[in-house]
C-alpha cells in the first residue's frame, strides 16, 4: 500500500506559466481533498472531490485554479498563469470515510510550488 | 481567531519531559483530530477524538476534549528527540462539508 502519492515533489514555474499537480489516492479511497500551506501556517482547505465530481470547492480561488478527479487516473490540481503568491506547499489527502467521522485522512508528502 | 488555534505556537523541552499542546475552536464539531508534520513533509494522522468522547490514549499520546470550553489538549509523555515536529489540530465541523479545518500549529522541539 503506497499511500497517497503526489508528484512532482518540487515544481518551479515562471510567472504566467501553468502548474499541474497530481495526486493518486490510497488504494480503495474514493474521496480526495486538496489543501494549501503557506510557510509557517496551517493547511487551508481548497477542494473536495469524488470520482468525476467536485463536491465542495469553497476554498478554491475563483480564477486560475481548477481541480478534477477523473474516472481513471490521478486527481489534478491545475493553476493557470501562476503568480508569486501561488508559491506554497500543496497537499492532497484521501479518505474512504467521507464524513471524517471515524478515521483521519491520509496525506501525501505534498508538492512544493515555487513561482519565480 | 480562527477555528482550531493551537497554543503555544512554539514549545521547547528536554528529552524525557512531557509536552502539552492546546487547541481551541469556535463552532460545534463532529470530531477533532491531531496531526504531526515533520519539516518539509506531509501530515501524519495521530489520533481522532469524537465530540462525545472526553479522553483518548494512543501509546505515549493522550488527548482530551472539552466541548463546553471548545478546547482540546494533546499530551506527549516521555518525549523523544524524534517527536520534534509541528503539531496541528483539525476539526470536522458539525453539519458542514467534510473538510478538515486546521489551526496554525505548535512547533515542538525536543532537545536531546
Amino acid at each position: 500500500n503506497a499511500g497517497v502519492m503526489q508528484n512532482p515533489r518540487h515544481l518551479v514555474r515562471r510567472r504566467g506559466q501553468e502548474a499541474r499537480l497530481r495526486c493518486s489516492p490510497m488504494k480503495g479511497h474514493s474521496h480526495v481533498y486538496w489543501y494549501r500551506q503557506l510557510p509557517e501556517e496551517g493547511l487551508k482547505f481548497m477542494v473536495y472531490l469524488q470520482k468525476e465530481n467536485i463536491i465542495d470547492e469553497s476554498g478554491m480561488p475563483k480564477e486560475r485554479f481548477s481541480a478534477e478527479f477523473p474516472k481513471e487516473g490521478p486527481s489534478i490540481l491545475r493553476i493557470q498563469q501562476v503568480v508569486r503568491g501561488d508559491s506554497a506547499a500543496y497537499f492532497c489527502a484521501s479518505s474512504n470515510d467521507p464524513e471524517g467521522r471515524n478515521y483521519g485522512y491520509t496525506f501525501g508528502s505534498g508538492t512544493r510550488l515555487t513561482v519565480v | 481567531s480562527q477555528q482550531g488555534e493551537e497554543d503555544p505556537q512554539a514549545l521547547s523541552i528536554q528529552e524525557g519531559e512531557n509536552a502539552t499542546m492546546n487547541c481551541s475552536y469556535k463552532t460545534s464539531i463532529n470530531n477533532l483530530q491531531w496531526y504531526r508534520q515533520n519539516s518539509g513533509r506531509g501530515l501524519v494522522h495521530l489520533i481522532l477524538i469524537r465530540s462525545n468522547e472526553r479522553e483518548k490514549h494512543s501509546g505515549r499520546l493522550r488527548v482530551t476534549l472539552d466541548t463546553s470550553k471548545k478546547s482540546s489538549s494533546l499530551l506527549i509523555t516521555a518525549s523523544r528527540a524524534a517527536d520534534t515536529a509541528s503539531y496541528f489540530c483539525a476539526t470536522v465541523i458539525s453539519g458542514s462539508a467534510r473538510q478538515l479545518t486546521f489551526g496554525s500549529g505548535t512547533q515542538l522541539t525536543v532537545l536531546p
